[in-house]
């Protein structure tokens, strides 16, 4: 099983919704990335979390830290068809490992 | 600043057939990576430089995959034979740290891809 499992795996949203997308760990967290990638495309930085209880945004992308639950949330306010794309976790483990994905539709 | 930069962008093989792959990093960024994603999983590293030693290739199939980084900035990846579960997004990043602790210069800047197709 994966160490970061991230739900929802898909999701598909009307334009204008607001949605969240979690990422789990099965070990501690001590700070964690997020990225985004647009299909065919690399990965591109969104921010990073270092401590528990962190929260930041970055336009209308607000993502927090929950270290005791191990968690981290990604909420998108007032979705846009720019925001479509995968959405992907990455913890440091000695290496930068990521979860699964979750990929975004936004429909106009 | 130039991003990271891959060739080729796509690649189309018969299995058994061997492919590479190459990656420029940003200039002045020590450490170097390789991920590899399949359709519909998050990236696997498969081996990490810093400067032009390894640090990190323990998921990288070494009957057939290797990498180098001879001088420290481009590196190449190769596979041969390549086998139908080869097919994947070979990403290549590059980072101005070590790539561990959570800083701005561990930040990884990614590459668009090297998509690769094994019939």
């Amino acid at each position: 099983s994966q160490e970061l499992e991230q739900s929802p795996q898909s999701l598909i949203v009307q334009e204008g919704k607001n949605l969240t997308i979690n990422c789990t760990s099965s070990k501690t967290l001590y700070g964690l990335y997020w990225y985004k990638q647009k299909y065919g495309e690399g990965l591109i930085f969104l921010m990073m979390l270092q401590k528990g209880g962190e929260e930041k945004s970055h336009e209308k992308i607000t993502a927090k830290l929950d270290e005791k639950k191990q968690q981290s949330s990604l909420h998108i306010t007032a979705s846009q068809p720019s925001h479509a794309g995968i959405y992907l976790c990455g913890a440091d483990r000695g290496k930068l490992i990521f979860g699964q994905g979750t990929t975004l539709q936004v429909k106009p | 600043e130039a991003g990271v930069a891959q060739s080729p962008r796509y690649k189309i093989i018969e299995k058994r057939q061997s492919v590479a792959f190459w990656c420029n990093p940003i200039s002045g960024h020590a450490t170097l990576y390789w991920y590899q994603q399949i359709l519909g999983q998050g990236p696997k590293l498969l081996i990490q430089f810093q400067n032009n030693g390894v640090v990190d290739d323990s998921q990288l199939p070494k009957d057939r995959f290797s990498a180098e980084r001879l001088k420290g900035v481009d590196s190449t990846l190769k596979i041969q034979p390549a086998k139908l579960e080869d097919s994947a997004v070979y990403l290549c990043a590059s980072s101005l740290g070590i790539g561990t602790g959570f800083s701005g210069a561990n930040v990884l800047t990614f590459g668009a891809g090297s998509r690769l197709t094994v019939l």
